[in-house]
């Protein structure tokens, strides 16, 4: 049971704009810093979000990430078949004085 | 270009031990807060443990705590997870990652920076009998 709680799976199709939740409490989401990470097939886990909103070069502004209160949410716009993959929220939790992630979204792209 | 280079995994029994390295090249480890995170078989992302730059705090998550010990070495280009009396419920896939740890302070609560901006491809843990 992953202290973060995302929904299993998401999928839409190429062109559309998907949404991914991410719902935690006040000691992760709300007092602390929420990343977004990808991890395609085959490939090492990347950085896809960083300080809640903002995207490292490399990333396109079709990726865009908000948090409000103990939430966080990734939108995913223009999706392409190369999107296909698994996304996780992560951050850190102050009362468990250790990092944690969401349980994952694999996103499908139909 | 920053890489990371996970290595030490294997088959090992319920009790035993195992020691997991991760290289680092075009980084010094010194400044960098490193990880150990991990992936078991059709699960998700499980973070094990930080090691923060400069100071060498250690934190540990609940499932590892007593077990795993993280550690750099003093050429502090290679990072290390000490993993003893494993389980089966430690298969997994073992990410070495680098980021940036920063606790600060508002008001008077400590709030945490946690960011893991490079990964390693991983290496593989197996603990069966």
């Amino acid at each position: 049971q992953s202290v973060l709680t995302q929904p299993p799976s998401v999928s839409a199709a190429p062109g559309q704009k998907v949404t991914i939740s991410c719902s935690g409490s006040y000691s992760n989401i709300e007092e602390n810093y929420v990343f977004w990470y990808q991890r395609l097939p085959g490939n090492a886990p990347r950085l896809l979000i960083y300080d809640n909103t903002k995207r490292p070069s490399g990333i396109p502004d079709r990726f865009s990430a908000s948090k409000s209160g103990t939430s966080a949410t990734l939108d995913i716009t223009g999706l392409q078949t190369g999107d296909e993959a698994d996304y996780y929220c992560g951050t850190w939790d102050s009362s468990l004085s250790g990092g944690v992630f969401g349980g994952g979204t694999r996103l499908t792209v139909l | 270009e920053v890489q990371l280079l996970e290595s030490g995994g294997g088959l090992v029994q319920p009790g035993g031990s195992l020691r997991l390295s991760c290289v680092a090249s075009g980084l010094s480890l010194r400044s960098s807060a490193m990880n150990w995170v991990r992936q078991a078989p059709g699960k998700g992302l499980e973070w094990v443990s930080l090691i923060t730059g400069g100071d060498s705090r250690t934190y540990y998550a609940e499932s590892v705590r007593g077990r795993f010990t993280i550690s750099r070495d003093s050429a502090l280009t290679t990072l290390y997870l000490e993993m003893d009396s494993l389980r089966a419920d430690d298969t997994a896939t073992y990410f070495c990652a680098k980021g940036v740890f920063m606790p600060y302070l508002v008001g008077v609560t400590y709030r945490y920076y946690h960011e893991l901006d490079v990964w390693g491809r991983g290496t593989t843990v197996t603990v069966s009998s």
